[in-house]
């Protein structure tokens, strides 16, 4: 069965340091999200993605953040300068609206993301 | 602006009981409704949803939601808990299907015991 797959599983880094959470989302998808989920909090939409470029995205993805489809398998979430507040679980997310009845968003497993 | 609000951060149960998690919601137009079950480590699943149609929708592993629209709720029932049923359970809501975001609760953490 097709599945979003994230890597790395978890991320250490320092803080001021730029990272990438990288994802392959299900091959013929063609939507893509990042959500976060800080360790006991619920989780939180960062940012969804369509056709190259951001359709909508939260108050939390700010000048920071960007996201990026750099070839045709991967989508990536940066993060330029990391905070201490920005570590979290980061789940990413892929749905097919070419699916008749498909309301579906298939979540990655998530990179923990720890910045110390 | 849409909401979910989930009724109880931890719920206890003993196998074979019945499991009840709540979940109520709030938006200014007709919703759909999700329910997502997280298994330690690991990603979100999808249980159940609901778009149109029936309002008692039955997901994977036994569970079954119902959507009730005079009450702004869903929630997530099975007949007899499992001890593979522990797991935290997100309700989430969205405007429209697949291309909108998905407003999560703060989830409800599932303990079965024997």
């Amino acid at each position: 069965e097709p599945e979003v797959t994230q890597t790395p599983s978890h991320q250490v880094t320092q803080m001021g340091q730029e990272v990438i959470l990288r994802c392959v989302p299900i091959s013929n998808h063609l939507y893509f999200y990042w959500y976060r989920q800080i360790l006991g909090q619920k989780v939180e939409f960062l940012v969804s993605f369509y056709n190259n470029e951001i359709s909508e995205k939260s108050e939390i993805f700010d000048d920071q953040f960007s996201v990026e489809r750099p070839d045709g398998s991967n989508f990536t979430l940066k993060i330029r300068s990391t905070k201490l507040e920005d570590s979290a679980m980061y789940f990413c997310a892929s749905s097919d609206p070419g699916q008749p009845l498909n309301f579906e968003q298939y979540f990655g497993p998530g990179t923990r993301l720890t910045v110390t | 602006a849409q909401s979910v609000t989930q009724l109880g951060s931890h719920v206890s149960v003993s196998e074979g009981a019945l499991v009840l998690l709540r979940c109520n919601y709030s938006s200014s137009v007709p919703p759909y409704l999700f329910w997502y079950v997280q298994y330690p480590n690991q990603g979100l699943q999808l249980l159940l949803k609901y778009t149109t149609g029936a309002t008692l929708v039955k997901g994977i592993n036994g569970f079954e939601a119902e959507f009730k629209k005079s009450e702004t709720s869903f929630h997530l029932t099975k007949p007899s808990a499992h001890m593979s049923d522990a797991a935290e359970y997100f309700c989430a809501v969205s405007l429209t299907y697949n291309t909108d975001k998905l407003i999560f609760g703060t989830g409800t953490r599932l303990q079965v015991f024997p």
